[in-house]
């Protein structure tokens, strides 16, 4: 595997489901990233990791529930979902650092649909 | 009030010829970097081209150059001799100088929809 995998990349949930979204990044990067991308939205970055530690939350409600156990794996935990949280899910990573360039890279995404 | 502006929704072009999709951006930061990722209907972003806000000189990376209008705070992506393969989404995004220690997400914009036609 190469670059940046995320599974499943389809699921449909109930509302009362609890499940859980996986990106892995093989790129050796430090930083990872959870956006959600809505339709006629722009992408909406959610969370932000740097080396395993959450450095930002974009004021996500907290039936979203993202776990960084080390820099290559990345979750974002669900439960007791809206519909309106029916959104494609990009994982992405960076290597972090203090010059500006600092390119993401993104898998395919997890389609999520919300009944 | 937003930070990325795209203004065209959608654009038809015609195979071979070259376009432009415009880009503004809204910063008080000096030092930002901005971004344009293409997205086709499978759904990853793909990176294409990227500008420091200290850069001279506009980008370029193939058949993909950036305008780049510090005054204007404008930074256009123009794509040389399109391609029936060049029809996706595309989007504008920035990162500014944050507090992330260098690991700072990106602000999109809404994208502009490209279609190539033969």
């Amino acid at each position: 595997e190469t670059g940046v995998t995320q599974t499943p990349r389809h699921l449909v949930m109930g509302m009362t489901n609890k499940k859980s979204l996986k990106c892995e990044q093989h790129l050796g990067h430090n930083a990872m990233y959870w956006y959600k991308q809505s339709a006629k939205k722009p992408l909406e970055l959610m969370f932000v990791y740097n080396f395993k530690e959450q450095t930002e939350n974009n004021s996500v409600p907290s039936r979203f529930s993202p776990e960084c156990p080390n820099s290559s794996h990345l979750f974002l935990h669900l439960h007791t979902l809206q519909p309106e949280d029916s959104a494609l899910y990009l994982c992405a990573s960076s290597r972090p650092g203090l010059a500006a360039y600092n390119e993401q890279f993104f898998g395919p995404g997890t389609r999520l649909t919300v009944l | 009030a937003q930070k990325i502006t795209q203004t065209q929704p959608g654009m038809f072009v015609q195979e071979k010829e070259a376009v432009t999709l415009d880009c503004t951006y809204d910063t008080s930061d000096q030092s930002y970097g901005l971004f344009w990722y293409k997205q086709p209907s499978s759904g990853e972003m793909i990176f294409l081209i990227y500008q420091g806000s200290y850069d001279e000189q506009n980008a370029t990376e193939g058949r993909y150059s950036l305008n780049f209008q510090k005054a204007r705070k404008s930074a256009n992506l123009v794509i040389s001799a399109s391609q029936l393969g060049d029809s996706a989404m595309y989007f504008c995004a920035m990162r500014e100088g944050g507090s992330g220690g260098g690991a700072d997400g990106l602000t999109f914009g809404k994208g502009t929809h490209l279609i190539i036609q033969p």
